[in-house]
Protein backbone atom coordinates (compact mmCIF):
# COMPACT_ATOMS: atom_id res chain seq x y z
CA UNK A 1 0.00 0.00 0.00
CA UNK A 2 1.20 3.35 -1.10
CA UNK A 3 1.23 5.66 1.64
CA UNK A 4 1.61 9.02 0.20
CA UNK A 5 0.96 9.39 -3.35
CA UNK A 6 1.80 12.36 -5.79
CA UNK A 7 0.18 13.63 -8.54
CA UNK A 8 0.13 14.50 -11.62
CA UNK A 9 2.93 11.99 -12.51
CA UNK A 10 4.98 14.66 -14.56
CA UNK A 11 4.45 18.65 -15.48
CA UNK A 12 5.46 20.89 -17.76
CA UNK A 13 4.95 24.71 -17.25
CA UNK A 14 5.58 28.23 -18.93
CA UNK A 15 8.38 30.16 -17.45
CA UNK A 16 6.88 32.89 -15.33
CA UNK A 17 3.72 29.95 -14.77
CA UNK A 18 2.58 28.44 -11.54
CA UNK A 19 3.70 24.75 -10.50
CA UNK A 20 1.34 22.77 -8.59
CA UNK A 21 2.39 19.37 -7.30
CA UNK A 22 -0.05 17.33 -5.30
CA UNK A 23 0.35 15.03 -2.48
CA UNK A 24 -2.16 12.78 -0.65
CA UNK A 25 -1.48 10.31 2.16
CA UNK A 26 -2.79 7.46 4.09
CA UNK A 27 -1.77 7.36 7.62
CA UNK A 28 -3.30 10.00 9.93
CA UNK A 29 -0.55 9.11 12.60
CA UNK A 30 1.93 11.60 9.82
CA UNK A 31 2.78 14.67 11.43
CA UNK A 32 5.85 16.57 9.58
CA UNK A 33 5.62 16.57 5.38
CA UNK A 34 8.73 17.79 3.79
CA UNK A 35 9.26 18.38 -0.29
CA UNK A 36 12.37 17.01 -1.78
CA UNK A 37 13.96 18.54 -4.81
CA UNK A 38 16.61 16.77 -7.03
CA UNK A 39 18.34 17.82 -10.01
CA UNK A 40 19.93 15.18 -12.12
CA UNK A 41 22.73 13.18 -11.11
CA UNK A 42 22.37 14.72 -7.74
CA UNK A 43 20.65 13.08 -4.63
CA UNK A 44 17.48 14.74 -3.61
CA UNK A 45 17.56 17.79 -0.98
CA UNK A 46 15.00 19.31 1.09
CA UNK A 47 12.80 22.20 -0.45
CA UNK A 48 10.73 23.09 2.44
CA UNK A 49 8.54 21.11 4.99
CA UNK A 50 5.36 21.92 7.19
CA UNK A 51 3.83 20.47 10.04
CA UNK A 52 -0.19 19.90 10.60
CA UNK A 53 -1.03 22.94 13.26
CA UNK A 54 -0.12 25.43 10.21
CA UNK A 55 -2.16 25.48 6.74
CA UNK A 56 0.37 27.00 4.90
CA UNK A 57 3.78 27.95 4.98
CA UNK A 58 5.89 30.21 2.68
CA UNK A 59 10.15 30.12 1.41
CA UNK A 60 10.47 32.70 -1.56
CA UNK A 61 8.68 31.43 -4.44
CA UNK A 62 7.96 28.00 -3.11
CA UNK A 63 4.65 27.15 -0.80
CA UNK A 64 3.46 24.22 0.85
CA UNK A 65 -0.44 24.52 1.45
CA UNK A 66 -1.76 21.57 3.94
CA UNK A 67 -5.33 20.61 4.24
CA UNK A 68 -5.63 18.04 7.07
CA UNK A 69 -9.43 16.96 6.42
CA UNK A 70 -8.43 16.12 2.97
CA UNK A 71 -5.39 14.19 3.87
CA UNK A 72 -3.69 16.42 1.04
CA UNK A 73 -0.77 18.74 0.55
CA UNK A 74 0.33 20.93 -2.16
CA UNK A 75 3.68 22.52 -3.41
CA UNK A 76 3.20 25.99 -5.32
CA UNK A 77 6.37 27.45 -7.41
CA UNK A 78 5.36 31.01 -8.79
CA UNK A 79 6.97 32.54 -11.12
CA UNK A 80 8.41 28.84 -12.40
CA UNK A 81 11.93 29.24 -14.13
CA UNK A 82 13.61 26.77 -16.12
CA UNK A 83 16.47 26.21 -12.73
CA UNK A 84 13.23 24.60 -11.26
CA UNK A 85 13.14 21.90 -13.49
CA UNK A 86 13.92 18.80 -11.49
CA UNK A 87 12.31 15.77 -10.12
CA UNK A 88 10.15 16.74 -6.73
CA UNK A 89 9.29 14.46 -3.86
CA UNK A 90 6.63 14.68 -1.03
CA UNK A 91 7.32 12.87 1.82
CA UNK A 92 6.12 12.24 5.44
CA UNK A 93 7.12 11.01 8.83
CA UNK A 94 5.00 10.32 11.93
CA UNK A 95 6.43 10.85 15.86
CA UNK A 96 7.21 8.36 18.09
CA UNK A 97 10.24 5.35 17.24
CA UNK A 98 11.14 3.90 14.66
CA UNK A 99 9.63 6.59 12.94
CA UNK A 100 11.80 7.62 8.88
CA UNK A 101 10.45 9.16 5.93
CA UNK A 102 8.22 7.64 3.40
CA UNK A 103 8.41 9.37 -0.15
CA UNK A 104 6.12 9.76 -2.89
CA UNK A 105 7.50 8.53 -5.99
CA UNK A 106 8.32 11.68 -7.64
CA UNK A 107 7.46 13.98 -10.43
CA UNK A 108 9.35 15.29 -13.04
CA UNK A 109 8.76 19.45 -13.44
CA UNK A 110 9.67 20.73 -17.19
CA UNK A 111 10.01 24.46 -16.84
CA UNK A 112 10.05 25.84 -20.57
CA UNK A 113 11.83 28.89 -21.84
CA UNK B 1 26.76 17.13 -0.93
CA UNK B 2 28.68 18.42 1.91
CA UNK B 3 29.48 15.81 4.63
CA UNK B 4 28.54 12.41 2.78
CA UNK B 5 30.42 11.21 0.57
CA UNK B 6 29.00 7.63 -1.51
CA UNK B 7 31.92 5.37 -3.79
CA UNK B 8 32.10 4.16 -5.82
CA UNK B 9 30.11 6.70 -8.07
CA UNK B 10 29.45 4.35 -10.78
CA UNK B 11 29.84 -0.26 -10.90
CA UNK B 12 29.14 -2.14 -13.74
CA UNK B 13 29.70 -5.84 -11.50
CA UNK B 14 28.09 -8.97 -12.96
CA UNK B 15 24.90 -11.39 -11.96
CA UNK B 16 26.07 -13.68 -8.89
CA UNK B 17 29.04 -11.37 -7.49
CA UNK B 18 29.06 -9.82 -4.20
CA UNK B 19 29.08 -6.05 -4.35
CA UNK B 20 29.83 -3.48 -0.96
CA UNK B 21 28.56 0.41 -1.59
CA UNK B 22 30.40 3.02 1.10
CA UNK B 23 28.55 5.99 2.76
CA UNK B 24 30.88 8.10 4.70
CA UNK B 25 29.70 11.67 6.70
CA UNK B 26 31.59 13.39 8.47
CA UNK B 27 28.82 15.51 10.42
CA UNK B 28 29.02 12.69 13.45
CA UNK B 29 25.07 11.89 12.86
CA UNK B 30 23.30 9.42 14.18
CA UNK B 31 20.98 8.15 11.52
CA UNK B 32 21.95 6.84 8.39
CA UNK B 33 20.06 5.41 5.29
CA UNK B 34 19.96 3.48 2.33
CA UNK B 35 17.83 3.97 -0.47
CA UNK B 36 16.94 3.12 -4.24
CA UNK B 37 15.70 4.71 -6.52
CA UNK B 38 14.44 3.25 -9.94
CA UNK B 39 11.83 4.74 -12.01
CA UNK B 40 8.32 4.76 -11.28
CA UNK B 41 9.21 3.75 -7.47
CA UNK B 42 10.49 6.92 -6.21
CA UNK B 43 12.89 6.13 -3.12
CA UNK B 44 12.97 3.10 -1.24
CA UNK B 45 14.28 2.39 1.83
CA UNK B 46 16.36 -0.78 2.33
CA UNK B 47 18.13 -0.79 5.66
CA UNK B 48 18.64 1.94 7.85
CA UNK B 49 20.75 2.69 10.75
CA UNK B 50 20.04 4.48 14.62
CA UNK B 51 23.92 4.00 15.94
CA UNK B 52 27.06 2.41 15.81
CA UNK B 53 25.84 -1.45 15.12
CA UNK B 54 22.09 -0.88 15.26
CA UNK B 55 20.16 -1.21 12.00
CA UNK B 56 17.13 -2.46 10.62
CA UNK B 57 15.05 -3.66 7.76
CA UNK B 58 13.44 -0.67 5.43
CA UNK B 59 10.68 -1.73 3.04
CA UNK B 60 13.00 -3.39 0.21
CA UNK B 61 15.71 -5.34 1.96
CA UNK B 62 15.51 -8.84 0.73
CA UNK B 63 18.87 -9.42 -1.42
CA UNK B 64 20.65 -6.59 1.24
CA UNK B 65 22.64 -6.36 4.29
CA UNK B 66 24.37 -3.67 5.96
CA UNK B 67 27.46 -2.59 8.53
CA UNK B 68 28.18 0.47 10.66
CA UNK B 69 31.29 -0.24 12.77
CA UNK B 70 31.64 3.26 13.02
CA UNK B 71 29.69 5.92 13.10
CA UNK B 72 31.18 7.52 10.44
CA UNK B 73 30.61 4.70 7.80
CA UNK B 74 27.57 2.48 6.41
CA UNK B 75 28.03 -0.38 4.83
CA UNK B 76 25.23 -1.89 1.87
CA UNK B 77 26.11 -5.14 0.52
CA UNK B 78 24.31 -7.14 -2.38
CA UNK B 79 25.72 -10.82 -1.22
CA UNK B 80 25.26 -12.02 -4.57
CA UNK B 81 23.71 -9.16 -6.79
CA UNK B 82 20.95 -9.72 -9.54
CA UNK B 83 19.82 -7.81 -12.65
CA UNK B 84 16.94 -6.65 -10.47
CA UNK B 85 19.09 -4.75 -8.16
CA UNK B 86 20.24 -2.23 -11.22
CA UNK B 87 19.71 0.69 -9.43
CA UNK B 88 20.69 3.94 -8.57
CA UNK B 89 21.57 3.65 -4.59
CA UNK B 90 21.44 6.81 -2.26
CA UNK B 91 22.62 7.12 0.97
CA UNK B 92 21.10 9.23 3.53
CA UNK B 93 21.77 10.91 7.13
CA UNK B 94 19.98 12.61 9.86
CA UNK B 95 20.38 14.09 13.19
CA UNK B 96 16.99 12.86 14.07
CA UNK B 97 15.11 9.17 13.98
CA UNK B 98 12.13 11.12 12.57
CA UNK B 99 14.51 13.19 9.91
CA UNK B 100 12.37 16.45 10.92
CA UNK B 101 15.51 18.39 10.37
CA UNK B 102 15.69 17.04 7.17
CA UNK B 103 17.84 14.28 5.53
CA UNK B 104 21.14 15.02 3.23
CA UNK B 105 21.39 12.54 0.58
CA UNK B 106 24.22 11.64 -0.89
CA UNK B 107 25.18 12.18 -4.76
CA UNK B 108 23.97 8.41 -5.42
CA UNK B 109 26.13 5.28 -6.65
CA UNK B 110 24.63 3.97 -10.49
CA UNK B 111 25.13 0.33 -10.06
CA UNK B 112 24.73 -1.69 -13.27
CA UNK B 113 24.20 -5.65 -12.75
CA UNK B 114 24.69 -7.41 -16.10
Amino acid sequence: QQQVKQSPQSLIVQKGGISIINCAYENTAFDYFPWYQQFPGKGPALLIAIRPDVSEKKEGRFTISFNKSAKQFSLHIMDSQPGDSATYFCAASKAGANSKLTFGKGITLSVRP
Amino acid sequence: DAGITQSPRHKVTETGTPVTLRCHQTENHRYMYWYRQDPGHGLRLIHYSYGVKDTDKGEVSDGYSVSRSKTEDFLLTLESATSSQTSVYFCAISESRTGKDGYTFGSGTRLTVV
